[in-house]
């Protein structure tokens, strides 16, 4: 079964802090992406990524980075947390080309 | 941005009935059409991938169609039980977007016993 995992289920950060969202793929995936989910809005993309250094804009990438060092690895960071990014987080991985997404459990963000 | 639309956008149904909703797309540039079913506390799961204009698809009581020129697809559950309860998304994807999916806000399917 592939398994996607993200390195918090909750996280608490405060205004300004540096945030690290970090998601794993054990199934040798090319793509890997990272979306927000907010009520009433559906998941939206914050940026995908479809092979290791490279990283390409989603559709709400402002305030956000990412980097992807190593295949199964696909880190999200907020270089300075605003309230208006608690939210829960999504990373999902998918074959280069493919269609189906798998989706990691989520990380819920709250920023005080 | 393209604007993929669900509704109803919830839906209360009561255990054994049947129930269906709808997921709207752009028809232009088609590829392919998911569903997905978010439980809570859980990650979400692929239902169908759909690409055919005409396609269904069925897994177990749940089955789904496709209409790529008029740009929609149906969901149908059969007989709905307690454990159907989740948020269905959609989500569509273009011959230009590289593996990127645009996804539906959701419909909240809520199965009463």
């Amino acid at each position: 079964d592939v398994k996607v995992t993200q390195s918090s289920r909750y996280l608490v950060k405060r205004t300004g802090e540096k945030v690290f969202l970090e998601c794993v793929q054990d199934m040798d995936h090319e793509n890997m992406f990272w979306y927000r989910q907010d009520p009433g809005l559906g998941l939206r993309l914050i940026y995908f990524s479809y092979d290791v250094k490279m990283k390409e804009k989603g559709d709400i990438p402002e305030g956000y980075s990412v980097s992807r060092e190593k295949k199964e690895r696909f880190s999200l960071i907020l270089e300075s947390a605003s309230t208006n990014q608690t939210s829960m987080y999504l990373c999902a991985s998918s074959v280069a080309g493919g269609n189906e997404q798998f989706f990691g459990p989520g990380t819920r963000l709250t920023v005080l | 941005i393209l604007n993929v639309e669900q509704s109803p956008q919830s839906l209360h149904v009561q255990e054994g009935d049947s129930t269906n909703f709808t997921c709207s797309f752009p028809s232009s540039n088609f590829y392919a059409l998911h569903w997905y079913r978010w439980e809570t506390a859980k990650s979400p799961e692929a239902l169908f991938v759909m690409t055919l204009n005409g396609d269904e698809k069925k897994k177990g009581r749940i089955s789904a169609t496709l209409n790529t020129k008029e740009g929609y697809s149906y969901l149908y559950i059969k007989g709905s039980q307690p454990e159907d309860s989740a948020t269905y998304l959609c989500a569509f994807m273009t011959t230009d977007s590289w593996g990127k999916l645009q996804f539906g806000a959701g419909t909240q399917v809520v199965v009463t016993p």
